[in-house]
């Protein structure tokens, strides 16, 4: 089992709708979790980091169940510009060396 | 955010030649930075952990001899990739962690070696 696993879709949205994105982790020692935005031929942008209670940045919404070892993103409202891969990044406890899934593309359609 | 910059943005060149790439921390003093390849449709794969004034810790797999890394100062650290063969065209990005585990990324080279 891969350490960080998301779905690759892609996911095909008209604008104006929400879609919701989750990556599995594997390792239970896990203690930092942030959703990256990549675009095609660009470098990862961080996008937000997820706390255990959650955060909200406009449209975007994370969340972290670690019960289940699973972080989500939900994007409200889509809009055309949001089209890109989104990154799930984990960080074992104590380290600054991160651990990549291999991203879900997002593309919305007008 | 940390800005990073890299250079150069593309090079093509030949095989068995070497590519040295520059990443440089415009705002922000980098102890650690961190370099990383992508093939198309794939995640960053981690290749190696480059440290200001140390040896660098390479993942598994990666060949020290084979990517130079050198982080001589705390604004600055280069990948050379020598003898490049076709297999090494890839997109090579840098970042850095600024303490608080989030990752900066530089714009990323894109190698094609011919």
């Amino acid at each position: 089992r891969k350490e960080v696993e998301q779905d690759p879709g892609p996911f095909n949205v008209p604008e104006g709708a929400t879609v919701a994105f989750n990556c599995t982790y594997s390792n239970s020692a896990s203690q930092s979790f942030f959703w990256y935005r990549q675009d095609c031929r660009k470098e990862p942008k961080l996008l937000m980091s997820v706390y255990s209670s959650g955060n909200e940045d406009g449209r975007f919404t994370a969340q972290l169940n670690r019960a289940s070892q699973y972080i989500s993103l939900l994007i409200r409202d889509s809009k055309l510009s949001d089209s890109a891969t989104y990154l799930c990044v984990v960080n074992k406890r104590g380290s600054y060396i991160p651990t990549f899934g291999r991203g879900t593309s997002l593309i919305v359609h007008p | 955010g940390a800005v990073v910059s890299q250079h150069p943005s593309w090079v093509i060149c030949k095989s068995g030649t070497s590519v040295k790439i520059e990443c440089r921390s415009l705002d922000f003093q980098a102890t650690t930075m961190f370099w990383y390849r992508q093939f198309p449709k794939q995640s960053l794969m981690l290749m190696a952990t480059s440290n200001e004034g140390s040896k660098a810790t390479y993942e598994q797999g990666v060949e020290k001899d084979k990517f130079l890394i050198n982080h001589a100062s705390l604004t600055l650290s280069t990948l050379t990739v020598t003898s490049a063969h076709p297999e090494d065209s890839s997109f090579y990005i840098c970042s850095l962690g600024t303490g608080v585990y989030e990752q900066y990324f530089g714009p990323g080279t894109r190698l094609t070696v011919t």
